[in-house]
């Protein structure tokens, strides 16, 4: 089983829309948990850290559930420039404090 | 504050030859991750290291790459005799202890 997977979509979606994407992990002791999107095979650029109470930043909505290990991303109202991929990343605990990415989940805004 | 600094951009290197990649942290930043992202492939863990030491290394290849983060200087990713499978997006990534991680802008490996 994989560290961190993700439904690699794509998902196609019409303006306006609310998309969910959804992200398991394996590691029960990991300790901290984000989303990033990666552009056209640019850099990842953080979207936002994921907390336990969940968290809101405008349209997106981030969400956590440690007992399913289980991350959830939420946007509303969903505009062209959203389309990217999006990247569920786990930070493990003790010593290898890696972070570890999953393949991603592409997303496309349609007009 | 300059944000995470990746040279070159683009490196072209003949099989057989050794390319080195370089990666400058944020400032304040001592903890400096390596990924690579094939082609139509996702992000894949390398090695993470704080200063002067490697502390998770187990995405590494066993044979022909090799990482530093010395005192001084940049953290360098070292490709001895690239093969065309090296040809790839390397991506630098530096954080404190307990943050996120920010971005270079990669090195695009061609091996010709």
């Amino acid at each position: 089983r994989k560290e961190v997977e993700q439904d690699p979509g794509p998902f196609n979606v019409p303006e306006g829309a609310t998309v969910a994407f959804n992200c398991t992990y394996s590691n029960s002791a990991s300790q901290s948990f984000f989303w990033y999107r990666q552009d056209c095979r640019k850099e990842p650029k953080l979207l936002m850290s994921v907390y336990s109470s969940g968290n809101e930043d405008g349209r997106f909505t981030a969400q956590l559930n440690r007992a399913s290990q289980y991350i959830s991303l939420l946007i509303r109202d969903s505009k062209l420039s959203d389309s990217a991929t999006y990247l569920c990343v786990v930070r493990s605990s003790g010593s290898a404090r890696q972070l570890t990415f999953g393949s991603g989940t592409q997303l496309t805004v349609l007009p | 504050n300059a944000g995470v600094m990746q040279n070159p951009r683009h490196l072209v290197r003949r099989r057989g030859q050794e390319a080195r990649l370089r990666c400058s942290p944020m400032k304040g930043h001592s903890h400096v991750y390596w990924y690579r992202q094939l082609p139509e492939e996702g992000l894949k863990f390398m090695v993470y290291l704080q200063k002067e030491n490697i502390i998770d290394e187990s995405g590494m290849p066993k044979e022909r790459f090799s990482a530093e983060f010395p005192k001084e200087g940049p953290s360098i990713l070292r490709i001895q005799q690239v093969v065309r499978g090296d040809s790839a997006a390397y991506f630098c990534a530096s954080g404190a202890r307990n943050t996120e991680a920010f971005f270079g802008q990669g090195t695009r490996l061609t091996v010709v």
